[in-house]
């Protein structure tokens, strides 16, 4: 089983500042089969980024996925408020897919 | 637009029974995999179980194998989860989502539902 660690846990940010999120791997995840899920307070989880660096339908170029192998990151270029949340990386490269324990981004 | 909508969860005793259900609309049901993915109270999210279009392909986790069973009706566009033998440790809120396929047992869920919750106690 792949385990995914995603760091930090938390990340206190001020809005228009840059976050830089990690999602570091046991194993090489197969043909950067990773994703990001944005979730806030309440709701479901939301695709952000499949394929590593692929956005999915919605969010804005100011979220942008990146890296391969065992080292992944989400970066989102300057925050808005509407984007303080909790993000999920899941791989899907090998079974049993498995999600990281979440980065928490936070108002400073 | 994709609506998936979770019904069947409540309280329900150790080693007691549930079925959860995931109305779906807004595409064609019968050509996508769909999945559960569970989030127990606070915590993160777990891959449960997938099943392809046909459903003639399951994949579970290994927490729950042999104890829940996914399946699709597509006559009715609904997905089900039939949870057995249930354990303190399966309380979650529990998404039904749209599976995108990469390969097979390969997934990354487009869509969610809201979600519904399940309790675990006596």
């Amino acid at each position: 089983e792949i385990v995914l660690t995603q760091s930090p846990g938390t990340l206190s940010l001020s809005p228009g500042e840059r976050a830089t999120l990690s999602c570091r791997a046991s194993q090489s995840v197969n043909s950067n089969y990773l994703a990001w899920y944005q979730q806030k307070p309440g709701q479901a989880p939301r695709l952000l980024i499949y394929g590593a660096s692929s956005r999915a339908t919605g969010f804005p170029d100011r979220f942008s996925g990146s890296g391969s192998g065992t080292d992944f990151t989400l970066t989102i270029s300057r925050l808005e408020p509407e984007d303080f949340a909790v993000y999920y990386c899941q791989q899907y490269g090998s079974s049993p897919l498995t999600f990281g324990g979440g980065t928490k981004v936070e108002l400073k | 637009e994709v609506q998936l909508l979770e019904s069947g969860g409540g309280l329900v005793q150790p080693g007691g029974s549930l079925r959860l259900s995931c109305a779906a609309s807004g595409f064609t049901f019968s050509t996508f995999a769909m999945s559960w993915v569970r989030q127990a109270p606070g915590k993160g999210l777990e891959w449960v179980s997938t099943i392809s279009g046909s459903g003639g392909s399951t994949y579970s986790a290994d927490s729950v194998k042999g104890r829940f069973t996914i399946s699709r009706d597509s006559s009715k566009n609904t997905l089900y989860l039939q949870m057995d033998s249930v354990r303190a440790e399966d309380t979650a809120i529990y998404y039904c989502a749209k599976a995108v396929r990469a390969a097979a047992g390969r997934y990354h869920f487009d869509d969610w539902g809201q979600g519904t919750l399940v309790t675990v106690s006596s």
